[in-house]
């Protein structure tokens, strides 16, 4: 295991569709974070989790998202309804917890489009 | 609430010359850590610098150091000997301690650094 991993890399969906996308984060972390990117951006947090407890969810997240981290490992991002608006690079990020705080280390992104 | 301000959306440097990339942070928690990402054209995030808000004095790694003036809270990622490798995205971020009930890190919107040969 050498960073955090993300499945799939791009995804292309109607919209009204449902989408789900998975992060593997680096075995030891024990936060994860998922953010959104689009175009000339920097990341907007979306949400995080310490081990299996999600801790803060963005208003940026209406309904149609959730997010889960089952078993405190890996976790999964859904979104209901896909809009086009929702076309944007998911980000995905895991890191260890330490008082003296510790660098995310960030997945190559899930590209979703929605035609 | 939490914020971070880049306020240069591109910045040119000659190749081998010094370039300051500026970011100013906001937060009432008073344990925070400031953080310094590039984000290559091929869209990955890779970590560079990081400051806690504790330390004593300013981070370096390499190439890259951090200016860090707690009292003006500006956190400038300094890069020194420019390369053509260094044309990229940087982002400024910061995580605070939890003291205000967060671990979140947040991100600045960005600056295009472009290096000319």
């Amino acid at each position: 295991d050498t960073g955090v991993s993300q499945d799939p890399r791009h995804k292309i969906t109607k919209r009204g569709q449902n989408v789900t996308f998975r992060c593997d984060p680096i075995s030891e972390h024990n936060r994860l974070y998922w953010y959104r990117q689009t175009l000339g951006q920097g990341p907007e947090f979306l949400t995080y989790f310490q081990n299996e407890a999600q801790l803060e969810k963005s208003r940026l997240l209406s309904d149609r998202f959730s997010a889960e981290r089952p078993k405190g490992s890996f976790s999964t991002l859904e979104i209901q309804r896909t809009e086009q608006g929702d076309s944007a690079m998911y980000l995905c990020a895991s890191s260890l917890e330490f008082p003296g705080g510790t660098e995310a280390f960030f997945g190559q992104g899930t590209r979703l489009t929605v035609v | 609430a939490q914020k971070i301000t880049q306020t240069q959306p591109g910045m040119f440097v000659q190749e081998k010359e010094a370039v300051t990339l500026d970011c100013t942070y906001d937060t009432s928690d008073p344990s925070y850590g400031l953080f310094w990402y590039k984000q290559p054209s091929s869209g990955e995030m890779i970590f560079l610098i990081y400051q806690g808000s504790y330390d004593q004095q300013n981070a370096t790694e390499g190439r890259y150091s951090l200016n860090f003036q707690k009292a003006r809270k500006s956190a400038n990622l300094v890069i020194s000997a420019s390369q053509l490798g260094d044309s990229a995205m940087y982002f400024c971020a910061m995580r605070e301690g939890g003291n205000t009930g967060g671990f979140k890190t947040i991100f600045g919107a960005g600056t295009r650094l472009f290096v000319k040969a």
